[in-house]
């Protein structure tokens, strides 16, 4: 069965500082889906990043960045020059089909950037 | 465009009553799910429905709650009747089945508080 570990239940840096949640996850499939979500103190979910099993480059998008790496089941995600505006609660999910219905998501890593 | 639409936001019902969620998809979207977040349990898969039929409710967590979809853009979450341990965020998400098919979009979530 799939599964997802993110070991950091909390971490908290100090504005501009970079930051990098950890994301490990198991799965028998050959073909999978990683993804990140955040869930800001308003409560909502947010979509930031899909990521299939066949493309291993990393993702860079402003100040955020994804390192896939199946060797290691990881897909950490980095935060480049912490905002205060970026603390949230990071999800970390995994899908092992095509429709969604199989999603396992992570415990979630709760990010506080203080000012 | 709009995104998936939940109501109410918060909701504070004594218990014994009858809750009711609300939900409107994205449109186009073919797959659609309910998921319950608390504290202890993290992110719960409760249901989900494939074109309005529902597909697996296993996660439904007993007979007092039951959801529907009328059709392709509605859908209820019902609690009847409510007990405190219901007490959490309830989110509806949807998904397209084809392009980035198990990308799972959430609403803003169902604040509900039974006392």
């Amino acid at each position: 069965a799939q599964k997802v570990t993110q070991a950091q239940t909390e971490i908290s840096v100090v504005e501009k500082e970079d930051v990098t949640l950890d994301c490990v996850y198991e799965t028998r499939d050959t073909t999978y889906y990683l993804f990140w979500y955040k869930q800001p103190p308003s409560g909502e979910l947010v979509f930031l990043i899909r990521r299939n099993s066949f493309d291993e480059q990393n993702e860079i998008s402003g100040r955020y960045s994804w390192n896939f790496q199946k060797s290691t089941s990881s897909f950490n995600f980095t935060i480049t020059a912490s905002q205060v505006v970026d603390s949230a609660v990071y999800f970390c999910a995994l899908s092992e089909d095509n429709y969604g219905q199989n999603f396992v998501f992570g415990p979630g890593t709760r990010l506080s950037v203080l000012p | 465009d709009a995104g998936v639409i939940q109501s109410p936001r918060h909701e504070v019902t004594e218990m014994g009553q009858e809750v009711t969620l609300r939900c409107k998809p994205i449109s186009g979207h073919d797959y659609l799910f309910w998921y319950r977040q608390t504290m202890m349990r993290g992110l719960e898969l409760l249901i989900y429905f494939n074109n309005n039929v529902p597909i697996d409710d296993s996660g439904m967590p007993e007979d007092r709650f039951s959801a529907k979809m009328p059709n392709a853009s509605f859908s209820t979450l019902k609690i009847q009747p409510s007990e405190p341990r219901d007490s959490a965020v309830y989110f509806c998400a949807s998904s397209f089945s084809r392009g980035t098919g198990n990308t799972i979009y959430f609403g803003e979530g169902s604040w509900l508080t039974v006392v």
